[in-house]
C-alpha cells in the first residue's frame, strides 16, 4: 500500500528566505506521481507541482521546486524568496497509476514571518 | 475556464439526518474524486467517478455514496450522519488519468454535524 509521511507538523521560516518542505514515500508501483498542494486557511487545495516517477530532471514552477530523490524514496519541496502569502498548509500527495486516486501526507504547517 | 465549484460551501446537520453536496467539474472534465479531511484523519480518498462510472472506492462506510450525471456533476450523499462524519469535503476534476493528471479541487464543502 502507498504511504506519504511528513515529518515536520509546522514551521516559521522568514520573509525573502527559502524553505524546504520534506515528503517522503512509499510505494511498490514503479510508475506513480508525486505532487505538492497549498491549502491557505480558506480550505481550497491549489496544485503547486508535479513530479512523475519516470522524470529524469526535477520539477520547477516559478518559485517552487522538487527535489526528488527516486533511491530515497523523497520529495522535498522548495519554496524559494518566501513570501508573508505562502503561509498555509503544504501537502504532499501521491498516485499510482491507476486511477485519480491520491494518497496525501500529514502536511507541513508555514508560517511566514515579515 | 471556471474552477470545480462544490455546493452548498457550508452545512450543519443534526446525527440521524442525512446529506447531500454537489460538486461541478471543471467544463470538460469527466474525472471527479471525493475526499474528506478531518483534523484527526487528514485528507482521505473517498471515491471517483468517471464517465458516470465509479472506478475507485476509499475505505469508508456504506453510509458514503455518490454519483455522477452524464455532464460529469457529482453528488455525494452521507446518510444517517454520525459526529464523525464532521469534516471539509472537498471534490477534485481531472481531464486525465494516469500519473501525469493533475487533479483541481474545489472550495469544499464544511460539513458541521450536531
Amino acid at each position: 500500500a502507498q504511504k506519504i509521511t511528513q515529518t515536520q507538523p509546522g514551521m516559521f521560516v522568514q520573509e525573502k528566505e527559502a524553505v524546504t518542505l520534506d515528503c517522503t514515500y512509499d510505494t511498490s508501483d514503479p510508475s506513480y506521481g508525486l505532487f505538492w498542494y497549498k491549502q491557505p486557511s480558506s480550505g481550497e487545495m491549489i496544485f503547486l507541482i508535479y513530479q512523475g516517477s519516470y522524470d529524469q530532471q526535477n520539477a520547477t514552477e516559478g518559485r517552487y521546486s522538487l527535489n526528488f530523490q527516486k533511491a530515497r524514496k523523497s520529495a522535498n519541496l522548495v519554496i524559494s524568496a518566501s513570501q508573508l502569502g505562502d503561509s498555509a498548509m503544504y501537502f504532499c500527495a501521491m498516485r499510482e497509476a491507476a486511477g485519480n486516486k491520491l494518497t496525501f501526507g500529514g502536511g507541513t504547517r508555514v508560517l511566514v514571518k515579515p | 475556464k471556471a474552477g470545480v465549484t462544490q455546493t452548498p460551501r457550508y452545512l450543519i446537520k443534526t446525527r440521524g439526518q442525512q446529506v447531500t453536496l454537489s460538486c461541478s467539474p471543471i467544463s470538460g472534465h469527466r474525472s471527479v474524486s471525493w475526499y474528506q479531511q478531518t483534523p484527526g484523519q487528514g485528507l482521505q480518498f473517498l471515491f471517483e467517478y468517471f464517465s458516470e462510472t465509479q472506478r475507485n472506492k476509499g475505505n469508508f462506510p456504506g453510509r458514503f455514496s455518490g454519483r455522477q450525471f452524464s455532464n460529469s456533476r457529482s453528488e455525494m450523499n452521507v446518510s444517517t450522519l454520525e459526529l464523525g462524519d464532521s469534516a471539509l469535503y472537498l471534490c477534485a476534476s481531472s481531464g486525465r488519468t494516469g500519473t501525469m493528471a493533475e487533479q483541481y479541487f474545489g472550495p469544499g464543502t464544511r460539513l458541521t454535524v450536531t
